[in-house]
């Protein structure tokens, strides 16, 4: 089992660009999250997946859209790129459904740089 | 959003020595994880705990569910090299909430 895989794992954006960053789980689980995480910040959630089906905002949605494609992939947008998205995006999945709790099990991450 | 406050934020040891760190809430949780970043790399769970009081071991490490469930800590016995990265505590009141994370302590250790 590969766990939960993302891609890319660079990217270098331009202000104003749009991107998707992706995000799969071979773990059969059914909650699935995109965190990013900044220097001193610790991990933040933007969006989360409590089954597939369903997203919901976390903690800083603003600037970001999400997409469970199916139970697999949990997609990330960032439809007008800025400065301030500038960060690492880590994905995570757990096998909860229906919440957010359990053991959350993360991706490699995306290092994203806008300039 | 609320964060726990982890102390200290970061630390610089010599290879061999033990370490101790803490996770701090003005809140109760009713589960307490313990994950390791390592350099480039996203979260690895390192222990999960699940009842006030609960000390649980994973190798040369040790963490503790704080009576008070305001609190966690976790220990590192013998330190080596490849203990280098980021931990984090996570917090979860209750099964539909959201997983809160701790600001990280960074620790360095010098072979």
């Amino acid at each position: 089992n590969a766990g939960v895989t993302q891609t890319p794992k660079f990217q270098v954006l331009k202000t104003g660009q749009s991107m998707t960053l992706q995000c799969a789980q071979d773990m059969n689980h059914n909650s699935m999250y995109w965190y990013r995480q900044d220097p001193g910040m610790g991990l933040r959630l933007i969006y989360y997946s409590a089954s597939e089906g369903t997203t919901d905002k976390g903690e800083v949605p603003n600037g970001y859209n999400v997409s469970r494609l199916n139970k697999r992939e949990f997609s990330l947008r960032l439809e007008s790129a800025a400065p301030s998205q500038t960060s690492v995006y880590f994905c995570a999945s757990s096998e909860a459904a229906g919440g957010l709790g359990e053991t959350q099990y993360f991706g490699p991450g995306t290092r994203l740089l806008v300039l | 959003g609320q964060q726990l406050n982890q102390s200290p934020q970061s630390m610089f040891i010599q290879e061999g020595e033990d370490v101790s760190m803490n996770c701090t809430s003005s809140s109760i949780f009713n589960t307490w994880l313990w994950y390791k970043q390592d350099p480039g790399e996203g979260p690895v769970l390192l222990i999960a705990l699940y009842k006030a009081g609960e000390l649980t071991s994973n190798g040369r490490l040790t963490a503790q569910f704080g009576i008070t469930r305001k609190d966690s800590f976790l220990n590192i016995s013998a330190s080596i090299p490849s203990d280098v990265g980021i931990y984090f505590c996570a917090g979860l009141r209750s099964s539909g909430d959201k997983l809160t994370f701790g600001t990280g302590t960074r620790l360095a250790v010098r072979p």
